[in-house]
């Protein structure tokens, strides 16, 4: 078992590009998540998906997008990234609310130019 | 919405001693309460949690109470050892909305030898 992997590991973007942050699990999970992560905020909650099928706002959802491609993959989109999102992107998924526990991927260290 | 707050955002104690993370939160209606550990560059794992109908529960060296009425909670670790240095966040989750949870702002933990 892989457990969650995300990819890449590492991106170096320059303001306005796009690019597509890949997730995905082997735990035959139903939700999954998308945080990311600053210095002295936390991990702050950007999207995530109760099911397939469908997808939900988080605490900052602004300048992204998502999409739950089928239950294994979930994937977060920066359409024109901006220096504001700069960050630790971590994926997370859960066998659902009544099971809670969530299991991270290794994250993805994004610097916005 | 749901607000967590966390004290201290650092902590230092000497190898044995015990250490006391306290976190509070907004929502009366939030039941499900996780703490989760991140080691330097590593992915968060969860390592204790308790849900609304507990008022503590332990697992070795560590345990979490929960005060409904003053609506905080806390981890406390025992006997501490250097191995216990990283990041610990609390969170908390509502009933009406378990796949939704809000993270603290951490609080660095190192245990000198």
């Amino acid at each position: 078992n892989a457990g969650v992997t995300q990819t890449p590991k590492f991106q170096v973007l320059k303001t306005g590009q796009s690019m597509t942050l890949q997730c995905a699990q082997d735990m035959n999970h139903n939700s999954m998540y998308w945080y990311r992560q600053d210095p002295g905020m936390g991990l702050r909650l950007i999207y995530y998906s109760a099911s397939e099928g469908t997808t939900d706002k988080g605490e900052v959802p602004n300048g992204y997008n998502v999409s739950r491609l089928n239950k294994r993959e979930f994937s977060l989109r920066l359409e024109s990234a901006a220096p504001s999102q700069t960050s630790v992107y971590f994926c997370a998924s859960s066998y659902g609310p009544s099971y809670n526990e969530q299991f991270f991927g290794p994250g993805t260290r994004l610097t916005v130019l | 919405g749901e607000n967590v707050e966390q004290h201290p955002s650092t902590l230092s104690v000497q190898e044995g001693d015990s250490a006391v993370i306290k976190c509070t939160y907004s929502d009366s209606a939030s039941n499900y309460f996780p703490w989760y550990k991140q080691e330097l560059g590593k992915r968060p794992q969860l390592i204790i949690d308790i849900r609304s109908n507990v008022g503590e529960k332990k697992d070795q060296r560590i345990a979490v109470t929960l005060n409904k009425t003053a609506k905080h909670f806390s981890l406390h670790i025992t006997e501490t050892q250097p191995e216990d240095s990283a990041v610990y966040f609390c969170a908390a989750s509502s009933i009406y909305n378990t796949d939704k949870l809000i993270f603290g702002t951490g609080t660095r933990l190192q245990v000198f030898p």
